[in-house]
């Protein structure tokens, strides 16, 4: 089975600091996802990227939210100044196609 | 009335029984259909991939799907403790790369 990895497993940041979460997907992967799941609550949608630019975007990618593929190999999120609300497990996702989405294991974000 | 309900459970089962899981939702629209398995702090992990109604097997697991009734289930035969869980549904329309996910129902098998 394909797999995603993520880093850190764990960040703990001060709430308006800056974080990057990297995810790398497996190679032939061409659609890439950001989920987020706070404590005890469903996972949430986003953002999609294909093609090296955001293909959809929920209502909670505001203008704090970015992404990008660096290198071709990395995909990473960025939060520009932390809140406390975005305390939670960030989830990468990738697939070789639209409808296919292998998750990787996690980022758990605290923001004290 | 939310976009996808899953009984959060917890159901408890004996190892060794059928199990099934049941997600409902309201959009119409909706023609894929995911089921994946999230065990505790981990990431989910895709199980079953079904696209608009019917039935698909793999394994000990088997998802069906009804859009007449808005309602879709996953299947366990043989259940194991291993297959303790939860287990999350998760669904999109056509035309779009998002996801909408039920909250989970955690399946507890007993040995």
């Amino acid at each position: 089975e394909p797999e995603v990895t993520q880093t850190p497993s764990h960040q703990v940041t001060q709430m308006g600091q800056e974080v990057i979460l990297r995810c790398v997907p497996i190679s032939n992967h061409l659609y890439f996802y950001w989920y987020r799941q706070i404590l005890g609550q469903k996972v949430e949608f986003l953002v999609s990227f294909y093609n090296n630019e955001i293909s959809e975007k929920s209502e909670i990618f505001d203008d704090q939210f970015s992404v990008e593929r660096p290198d071709g190999s990395n995909f990473t999120l960025k939060i520009r100044s932390t809140k406390l609300e975005d305390s939670a497990m960030y989830f990468c996702a990738a697939g070789g196609a639209k409808y296919e989405q292998y998750f990787g294991p996690g980022t758990r974000l605290t923001v004290t | 009335q939310k976009e996808v309900e899953q009984d959060p459970g917890p159901l408890s089962v004996p190892e060794g029984a059928i199990v099934s899981l049941n997600c409902t939702y309201s959009n119409s629209a909706f023609q894929y259909f995911m089921w994946y398995r999230q065990y505790s702090r981990k990431g989910p992990e895709l199980l079953m991939y079904t696209y608009s109604s019917g039935n698909k097997e793999d394994g000990r697991f088997t998802a069906q799907v009804d859009k007449s009734s808005k309602y879709i289930s996953l299947f366990i035969r043989d259940s194991q403790p291993s297959d303790s869980a939860t287990y999350l549904c998760a669904m999109s329309a056509g035309g779009t790369y998002k996801y909408i996910f039920g909250t989970g129902t955690r399946l507890k098998v007993l040995a």
